[in-house]
């Protein structure tokens, strides 16, 4: 089962900023935070990833609150093509054992309008 | 490099027929998955290749399912005498095996099966 917990679906209005919750309360310490989102008809593009600091990239911010028990993926200035289903994801750094395994929740339908 | 590549994109089938589909990884990724989604639900893992060996397979992996990796390279997934069931998109993602998996996995575009 997933470990993540995340709204169905949201909106938001184009060039505004998109922020999108997770709740991962039963993160362990060696648990990373993922984040992916999957454009209608592709496979799912991974965004960013994080352990406690805050991450930011090309694409995306992530914040991570200080108990690691949420997260919230921020998109600055939301376009059109960032339509998509967002997945949040913990999963260990390693990817040995079983870890390689990702689990997918439903994730959250991102919606954005014109 | 022009990523994970899936084929064929899409495949209609009819019921009890065999299908059978290729994935090519990245060149240098050593580690090959395949996942399986049904419409509304994320991704569920099925199966997953270091190199040519095919190390776990998921319960949802019945033995109609069979997965291949000859010479570490290319992957095919055959789904024999297929079922209205087995319609779904069938993902395919590649990844460099430890230590550097920071950036997670490359997913293909997919195989979207009908089996009518």
């Amino acid at each position: 089962d997933a470990k993540t917990t995340q709204p169905p679906s949201m909106d938001c209005a184009e060039g505004r900023a998109a922020n999108l919750p997770c709740n991962h309360s039963t993160i362990s310490g060696n648990e990373y935070v993922y984040w992916y989102r999957q454009i209608h008809s592709q496979g799912p593009q991974y965004i960013i990833h994080g352990l406690k600091n805050n991450e930011t990239n090309e694409m995306a911010s992530l914040i991570i609150t200080e108990d690691r028990k949420s997260s919230t993926l921020i998109l600055p200035h939301a376009t059109l093509r960032d339509t998509a289903v967002y997945y949040c994801i913990v999963r260990a750094r390693s990817l040995e054992g079983s870890n390689y395994k990702l689990t997918f929740g439903k994730g959250t339908l991102l919606t954005v309008n014109p | 490099d022009t990523g994970v590549s899936q084929d064929p994109r899409h495949k209609i089938t009819k019921r009890g027929q065999n299908v059978t589909f290729r994935c090519d990884p990245i060149s240098e990724h050593n580690r090959l998955y395949w996942y399986r989604q049904t419409l509304g639900q994320g991704p569920e893992f099925l199966t997953y290749f270091q190199n040519e060996a095919q190390l776990e397979k998921s319960r949802l992996l019945s033995d109609r399912f069979s997965a291949e990796r000859p010479k570490g390279s290319f992957s095919t997934l055959e789904i024999q005498r297929t079922e209205q069931g087995d319609s779904a998109m069938y993902l395919c993602a590649s990844s460099p095996s430890y230590p550097h998996p920071n950036r997670g996995y490359t997913f293909g575009s997919g195989t979207r099966l009908t089996v009518v």
